[in-house]
């Protein structure tokens, strides 16, 4: 069974610009939860979503969105992008329906912010 | 509210030590409990887990047992090898409302084994 995969792998973008990540889950899994992990931070939970619907989001600025199809494959938005926002975005998707379960990571996507 | 825990690095052993990696939790309720392992470039991997206290998870020669009653989750390997040099993450999810699809993590430890 084929794992997560996120695309891109690599991007670097100019602040005030927006990006798009994305991540599609292993098959059958309908949650699907975003972090964020910094030198700094560490690994930093953004968001969850199952079944099309947000069901828990972290401590992380309005800029941060993401959103979830019926496939459920899933995307995050990140607008007016920050140094700060420099990062690897991690997506994970799990076939726990109640949210506690494991988590199977992808490979991430390392944003550069210039 | 809910935090991990882990002791800092890096750790440096000689292949065939024994490790030991420590991890304290602090939650609402009675989280699973998990041990992932980040290689240079890479995502993170599940290593093991355990979803309930005296449960013990093991995989590839690691171990760790679910202690409630000292809220800890230390990872152990009798004897390590240089393909084990990663980062080890420890983590925790939450059960209750609110926490659904959240694994909160330690910051990590790095091991690094010399041959």
């Amino acid at each position: 069974k084929a794992g997560v995969t996120q695309t891109p792998r690599y991007l670097i973008k100019t602040r005030g610009q927006q990006v798009t990540l994305s991540c599609s889950p292993i098959s059958g899994h309908r949650s699907v939860s975003w972090y964020q992990q910094t030198p700094g931070q560490g690994l930093q939970f953004l968001f969850e979503y199952f079944s099309e619907t947000q069901r828990n989001k972290g401590n992380f600025p309005g800029r941060f969105s993401g959103r979830q199809f019926s496939n459920s494959r899933s995307e995050m938005n990140v607008s007016t992008l920050e140094l700060g926002d420099s990062a690897l975005y991690l997506c994970a998707s799990s076939l726990s329906t109640s949210g506690e379960g494991e988590q199977y990571f992808g490979p991430g996507t390392r944003l550069t912010v210039t | 509210g809910n935090s991990v825990t882990q002791m800092e690095g890096p750790v440096t052993l000689s292949e065939e030590a024994f490790l030991t990696i420590n991890c304290t939790y602090t939650a609402t309720g009675y989280p699973s409990l998990f041990w992932y392992v980040q290689y240079p470039g890479e995502g993170l991997q599940l290593l093991l887990k355990a979803t309930k206290a005296d449960d013990k998870g093991s995989n590839k020669g690691f171990e760790a047992t679910y202690r409630k009653e000292t809220t800890s989750f230390h990872l152990e390997k009798g004897s390590v090898q240089v393909s084990d040099s990663a980062v080890y993450f420890c983590a925790l999810s939450g059960r209750y409302g609110g926490s659904q699809g959240n694994l909160i993590f330690g910051k990590g430890t790095k091991l690094s084994v010399k041959p």
